[in-house]
């Protein structure tokens, strides 16, 4: 079975900062790892993924997250916080490159301050 | 191209009452999932569709949720006899191919369902 713990449900960032949010997995096989983003009154939207080689991988809007295996973990991060990265971004395992059937973390909220 | 369309966006439903939500999916798309997303949760997978078959139904959390899809196209997610546990955001997804790769899963808005 798939698991995946996302440390904390809110995070607080100034604009121009560092953002860095948290994920670690479970999984009983190679694992592909997905970000995605739901910004206000959207629906969830793909950030980035991993599925194999290179195990930095970059996204849309600068964010990028790197796929440590030895540490089970999968964290997002983009160098400069901008006003319009306030969302909430959910953390997925799944079987499949495709990402079908995903197992969703708990979500975290960006709240981004001027 | 339109994107993922879910009806209604909103549902408030009494206790016991069946309700059915919609989904029509980005057109050409072969692949839709239902997840649930209940309040300071994350998203659970309910059913997914390869065409109108449904080879995954783990998910569905007791046998008053069904669904079914027609013609490749449209999916309907019906709750029978509601339940206050059963309020959340249900969002449809779908995706272009299944397999070892293919295209990510496109989300719609999401009807927030709330039973009182």
């Amino acid at each position: 079975a798939q698991s995946v713990t996302q440390l904390g449900s809110h995070v607080s960032v100034s604009e121009g900062a560092l953002v860095l949010l948290r994920c670690n997995y479970s999984s009983s096989v190679p694992p592909y790892l997905f970000w995605y983003v739901q910004y206000p009154n959207q629906g969830l939207q793909l950030l980035l993924k991993y599925t194999t080689g290179a195990t930095l991988v970059k996204g849309i809007n600068g964010f990028e997250a790197e796929f440590k295996k030895s540490e089970t973990s999968f964290h997002l991060t983009k160098p400069s916080a901008h006003m319009s990265d306030a969302a909430e971004y959910f953390c997925a395992v799944s079987e499949s490159a495709a990402g079908n059937k995903l197992t969703f973390g708990g979500g975290t909220r960006v709240l981004v301050k001027p | 191209g339109a994107g993922v369309s879910q009806s209604p966006s909103n549902k408030v439903t009494e206790k016991g009452k069946d309700v059915e939500l919609r989904c029509d999916p980005i057109s050409g798309h072969t692949a839709l999932y239902w997840y649930r997303q209940r309040l300071g949760q994350g998203l659970e997978f309910l059913i997914y569709f390869q065409g109108n078959s449904a080879p995954d139904k783990s998910g569905l959390p007791s046998d008053r949720f069904s669904a079914e899809r027609t013609g490749e196209s449209v999916s309907t997610l019906t709750i029978q006899r509601t339940q206050q546990e059963d309020s959340a955001v249900y969002l449809c997804a779908s995706s272009s191919q299944t397999g070892t790769t293919g295209s990510p899963l496109h989300f719609g808005n999401g009807t927030r369902l709330t039973v009182t």
